[in-house]
């Protein structure tokens, strides 16, 4: 159980575009979504926390007009990189915490954003 | 700020040997410590610790939380090369972020 399924893996874009990411927990509702961004060799940075149906909460220095969040349902959100540039380049992980277990996150496989 | 600090940042050793894995923190309203293991992509849970001197076991792995000072430390006997990996400590507090408070890791490569 607890599985979360990120999509994609990796995606290639060019500098100005948009690119979305999507995050699903497949057997249990989340009803808090986290999305992390993690530098080569450097830990987890938190982004934001989104919980469904309400706006997402975003850590200092996170710009939310670049990073749009959107969780619509109990069991999908999404990561919108707009205007996407070389310095957004690096690995994003979304996690995912039931109503039941609400100390343990699980967390997707990430997505490598390489940016033109 | 929170802060969670991993040592060593990484580790060589033998198959066989056993590993043991260091994690202090500093957070205002500790809830609980968890351990996580990546191997190039998802974090995989390991351990959810919450209450000072219960060992978590889990096959050759464990955990145990010391409050009073404040770390954590997870143990890996008779490793083996599946077990090379970067081990992750995360801190769940109540204060500010809803989110993990997460250490660099502890890269350890195990040779055969």
């Amino acid at each position: 159980g607890a599985v979360v399924s990120q999509h994609p893996s990796w995606v290639i874009c060019k500098s100005g575009t948009s690119v979305k990411i999507e995050c699903r927990s497949l057997d249990f509702q989340a009803t808090t979504m986290f999305w992390y961004r993690q530098f080569p060799k450097q830990s987890l940075m938190l982004m934001a926390t989104s919980n469904e149906g309400s706006k997402a909460t975003y850590e200092q220095g996170v710009e939310k007009d670049k990073f749009l969040i959107n969780h619509a349902s109990l069991t999908l959100s999404t990561l919108t990189v707009t205007s996407a540039h070389p310095e957004d380049s690096s690995f994003y992980i979304c996690s995912a915490r039931g109503a039941r277990e609400r100390n343990i996150q699980y967390f997707g496989a990430g997505t490598r954003l390489s940016v033109l | 700020e929170d802060k969670v600090v991993q040592s060593p940042l990484s580790l060589v050793v033998h198959e066989g040997d056993t590993v043991t894995l260091n994690c202090s923190y500093e957070v205002t309203n500790f809830r609980s410590l968890l351990w996580y293991k990546q191997e190039k992509k998802a974090p995989t849970f390991l351990f959810m610790l919450t209450s000072s001197g219960i060992e978590k076991k889990s096959g050759r792995l464990s955990s145990i939380l010391d409050k009073k000072e404040l770390f954590s430390i997870l143990n890996i006997t008779a490793t083996q090369t599946g077990d090379s990996a970067i081990y992750l400590c995360a801190v769940y507090s109540g204060g500010g972020a809803d989110g993990l408070t997460f250490g660099k890791g502890t890269h350890l490569i195990i040779q055969p």
